[in-house]
């Protein structure tokens, strides 16, 4: 069965520090991946998604980048954390069959 | 673009009782995937039930069902029988046929009295 792996699960980390979250998918192939952020109280906004291994896509512009260096890995990064990246930051795949979106158990990044 | 609007901030229901929790969404697609999450306090996104605009039929989860009305575009969760686990915050999202990206609504909060 596929399963999905996120971490940290907490990382609290001072303004202008770099950022690495890593997302791993086990049990598929060439999978759909996606991070979205939750801000306290809030839905879901997708940050990016990713189709195959170095193809990103960026939905919304913010000090964040995501890389795909393998097919079943997902990193997202920042070089210089703001305030404003506070959150909860949730990884998800799909299958390429119309299945649902499955997500991981989430990080709770807090900036100080 | 699609939206999708979950009114409601929250909602409480007495154990064992039904509870319906409202989802509108607008697309100019006629072909599409809907779907109910749920965030309990663990904050996990669990998927609750999903619905294919192609089918008429309303999808049915156990205790969970749907009430799907796609020329309203409407998309409501009904929820029998309510237990103290139901209780979390719950995301109503859509899909578009031809891709995956998940736009989700702002969430509503469920408590279930004991």
């Amino acid at each position: 069965s596929q399963t999905i792996h996120q971490w940290p699960a907490t990382l609290v980390q001072p303004v202008g520090s770099p950022l690495s979250l890593e997302c791993t998918v086990e049990g598929t192939s060439n999978p759909n991946l996606y991070w979205y952020r939750q801000a306290a109280g809030r839905g879901l906004q997708l940050l990016f998604y990713s189709v195959g291994i170095g193809q990103i896509s960026s939905e919304v512009p913010q000090n964040l980048s995501a890389s795909r260096p393998q097919d079943r890995q997902f990193i997202l990064s920042s070089k210089k954390l703001l305030l404003s990246d506070s959150g909860f930051y949730l990884c998800a795949w799909r299958d390429r069959h119309n299945q649902p979106q499955h997500f991981g158990d989430g990080t709770r990044l807090s900036i100080l | 673009a699609q939206t999708v609007t979950q009114s409601q901030p929250e909602m409480s229901v007495q154990e064992a009782e039904t509870v319906t929790l409202s989802c509108t969404y607008d697309t100019s697609e006629s072909d599409y995937y809907l779907f109910w999450y749920k965030q309990p306090p663990s904050r996990q996104m669990i998927l609750v039930i999903r619905q294919e605009a192609y089918k008429q039929q309303n999808a049915t989860e156990n205790r969970f069902s749907v009430n799907f009305q796609k020329a309203a575009k409407s998309f409501s969760l009904k929820i029998s029988d309510s237990q103290l686990g139901d209780a979390a915050m719950y995301f109503c999202a859509y899909s578009p046929g031809a891709n995956s990206k998940l736009t989700f609504g702002k969430g509503i909060t469920l408590s279930v009295r004991p």
